[in-house]
């Protein structure tokens, strides 16, 4: 059965720094990893879409990548900036060939002035 | 936003009474589902639908129905709300694999 773990759960900056928030899966047999993000009292906003033949994918100052041989993808922010707090969740797929999602339960980011 | 809305956006109920949610996309998307989000357990998906009346059960699926007569509507149905179901719903299509939620139903049962 698939799991997904987000750590750390909460991470604080200040604006202006990199950073990298990490995403792990315990069954490797997928085809894609999705990023969303979520503002307080708000539904998900797509991120990125990564497909497990890219290993990149970009968006802006966001780059995501995944190596399904270590059950890992990360999310770059560059220049962190106090618009990019917000609750970040990554979701794989359940097994291959599905499109159910299991999910992440977040890292919390804040970015302080 | 892929044009999905959900109605109510905040309801409270009483337990016991039945409850149906409505999610609406205008974009003819075949994929629809339905997930709660709930604190230390992340998003759960309860159903989903893969068109019109097929629809298929998720991982926390209990108590709960849904229907889809047109492609446009998707409906989740408690038939008696408990109070473990307070819960945020969102709804969700897929294009070309990526899905994309709704903004989202705050149900308070009480």
């Amino acid at each position: 059965k698939q799991e997904v773990t987000q750590i750390p759960a909460a991470l604080s900056v200040p604006e202006g720094e990199n950073l990298v928030l990490n995403c792990s899966f315990t069954d490797s047999a997928i085809y894609n990893l999705q990023w969303f993000r979520q503002d307080p009292g708000k539904g998900l906003t797509s991120l990125l879409l990564i497909q497990s033949s890219q290993r990149e994918q970009t968006s802006g100052r966001l780059n995501a990548s995944l190596d399904k041989s270590s059950g890992r993808s990360t999310l770059y922010i560059a220049a962190s900036q106090p618009g990019d707090s917000a609750t970040y969740l990554c979701a794989a797929p359940g097994s291959y060939n599905t499109d159910k999602l299991i999910f992440g339960t977040g890292t919390r980011l804040q970015v302080f002035p | 936003d892929a044009g999905i809305t959900q109605s109510p956006r905040h309801k409270v109920t009483e337990t016991g009474t039945p409850v149906t949610l409505r999610c609406h996309q205008t974009e003819n998307h075949r994929y629809m589902y339905w997930y709660r989000q709930d604190p230390g357990h992340g998003l759960r998906l309860i159903h989903y639908s893969y068109g019109v009346k097929d629809t298929d059960k998720g991982e926390v699926s209990d108590g709960y129905s849904v229907s889809r007569s047109k492609t446009e509507d998707f409906l989740l149905t408690l038939e008696s709300a408990t109070s473990s179901q307070t819960s945020v719903y969102f709804c969700a299509i897929s294009e070309e694999y990526e899905q994309y939620f709704g903004p989202g139903t705050r149900l308070t049962v009480t």
